[in-house]
């Protein structure tokens, strides 16, 4: 299977609200409601911050949320903080496998 | 809480056997989940390679499943991840985590595994 598809970067000021795509196909993001994010901060490893598509895990800030129309899954981060500026991934389960993203890497202006 | 720590060689010469195992702490492996590994390539993206039940069924990325073994050992606590011809491409970090599933709740800090003569 491939890839999904994310944008390589997206940018924001403190405050504003941006919004993260994750493209994949209908044996994948669109046949199943498994989709995850993930931010990676440089040298860390991977955190989880929406699974099923739109759950927010414990501890995770209501500022970041998920939804999916069709084969496009999104995560939305509003209220951007400085903190916020990391690398994130989307993740779905494909029917055994998992696929991950390629990545999209936010900055915060 | 629930930990989970990689541990195992970090330099692997080409066409031999990379093997890692992850011991977890504060779950007892045998009460359920999946447990699974994924990698990341210097300066790339996350890629899974497999995750293993806790009874021993296994789920393997259909690009590396010629080459991959995933096992777990209930008595230590630990999983094990064997890949083996390895080429310079499979250098990256190595992360455990668990599977919950189809998403990955807990992760391992990764162990950078580099493949070189």
């Amino acid at each position: 299977q491939s890839a999904l598809t994310q944008p390589r970067s997206v940018s924001g000021s403190p405050g504003q609200s941006v919004t993260i795509s994750c493209t994949g196909t209908s044996s994948d993001v669109g046949g199943y409601n498994y989709v995850s994010w993930y931010q990676q901060h440089p040298g860390k490893a991977p955190k989880l911050m929406i699974y099923d598509v739109s759950k927010r895990p414990s501890g995770v800030p209501d500022r970041f949320s998920g939804s999916k129309s069709g084969n496009t899954a999104s995560l939305t981060i509003s209220g951007l903080q400085a903190d916020d500026e990391a690398d994130y991934y989307c993740c779905s389960y494909a029917g055994s496998p998992r696929v991950f993203g390629g990545g999209t890497k936010l900055t915060v202006l | 809480q629930v930990q989970l720590q990689e541990a195992g060689p970090g330099l692997v010469k080409p066409s031999e056997t990379l093997s890692l195992t992850c011991t977890v702490s504060g779950y007892s492996i045998s009460s359920g989940y999946y447990w699974g590994w994924i990698r990341q390539p210097p300066g790339k993206g996350l890629e899974w390679i497999g995750s293993i039940y806790h009874s021993g069924g296994t789920e393997y990325n259909p690009s590396l499943k010629s080459r991959v073994t995933i096992s777990v050992d209930t008595s230590k606590n630990q999983f094990s991840l064997k890949l083996s011809s390895v080429t310079a491409a499979d250098t990256a970090v190595y992360y455990c985590a668990r599977d919950d599933p189809w998403y990955f709740d807990l992760w391992g800090r990764g162990t950078l595994v580099t493949v070189s003569s």
